[in-house]
C-alpha cells in the first residue's frame, strides 16, 4: 500500500499554462505539506495544511495555491507557469507533535 | 543565516566502514526536533531517524545513529557498516516548536558515495 501518492510523476508543460498536481495519503494523518526541490537539490517548504488551517511560506508566489477537498488530499494548483517553476515537487504528511513527515514519490515539473 | 548547515557536499566511504555525516543547526527554541532523510537516485525521500531536543539518549535505528551534541548544536548521522545501497543524498532537517504549521527546515544535503 502506498502511504503518500502523487500524480502525475512527470509533468511537462508550456510557460503560461495552469496545471495541478494531486496528492493523497492513506496514513490517517492530519497535516499535509508541499515542498519544492530545485535543481541543486535544495528542499524548501511551500505550504502546511492542518484542519483547514493553511500556513504559507511567505516566499511562495500567489500563483501557487493548495486545495484540500478532504483530510486525505492536498492538491497543488499552479497558475501562469514560469520557467523557474521547473523543479521536483514533494507532498508529505504527518501526525502529531513529533512531526515525522512521510513523503510522496515526487512530481518532476518541467516548464518549457 | 542558515538554520541547518551540512558542510560536506560530498563524501566517499569504503563499503563496510562507518561514516559520519555532519549537521549543525541554529535555533533559539528550547524544544525542537531533528530529522534525517535519505534520498536515493530514484528520488523518493525516506525518513531515517529522529531526535527530540529533550531526548537524553542518542537516537538509534538499526545501522543509523544520531550523535546529538546539544551544547554544540550538532546532530550528526552515523551510518555503521556502510552498504552500496547507502549511496544517496542525505538531508538533515529541523522542526522548531514555535514553527507554525509543523514545517521542516532542511539543510543543503550531503551526497554519500559508497565504494565497493
Amino acid at each position: 500500500d502506498t502511504a503518500v501518492s502523487q500524480t502525475p510523476k512527470y509533468l511537462v508543460t508550456q510557460m503560461g499554462n495552469d496545471k495541478s498536481i494531486k496528492c493523497e495519503q492513506n496514513l490517517g494523518h492530519d497535516t499535509m505539506y508541499w515542498y519544492k526541490q530545485d535543481s541543486k537539490k535544495f528542499l524548501k517548504i511551500m505550504f502546511s495544511y492542518n484542519n483547514k488551517e493553511l500556513i504559507i511560506n511567505e516566499t511562495v508566489p500567489n500563483r501557487f495555491s493548495p486545495k484540500s477537498p478532504d483530510k486525505a488530499h492536498l492538491n497543488l494548483h499552479i497558475n501562469s507557469l514560469e520557467l523557474g517553476d521547473s523543479a521536483v515537487y514533494f507532498c508529505a504528511s504527518s501526525q502529531g507533535y513529533r512531526g515525522e513527515q512521510f513523503f510522496g514519490p515526487g512530481t518532476r515539473l518541467t516548464v518549457l | 543565516a542558515q538554520k541547518i548547515t551540512q558542510t560536506q557536499p560530498g563524501m566517499f566511504v569504503q563499503e563496510k566502514e562507518a561514516v559520519t555525516l555532519d549537521c549543525t543547526y541554529d535555533t533559539s527554541d528550547q524544544s525542537y526536533g531533528l530529522f534525517w532523510y535519505k534520498q536515493p537516485s530514484s528520488g523518493e525521500m525516506i525518513f531515517l531517524i529522529y531526535q527530540g531536543s529533550y531526548d537524553e539518549q542518542n537516537a538509534t535505528e538499526g545501522r543509523y545513529s544520531l550523535n546529538f551534541q546539544k551544547a554544540r548544536k550538532s546532530a550528526n548521522l552515523v551510518i555503521s557498516a556502510s552498504q552500496l545501497g547507502d549511496s544517496a543524498m542525505y538531508f538533515c532537517a529541523m522542526r522548531e516548536v514555535n514553527n507554525a504549521g509543523n514545517m521542516l527546515t532542511f539543510g543543503g544535503g550531503t551526497r554519500l558515495m559508497v565504494k565497493p
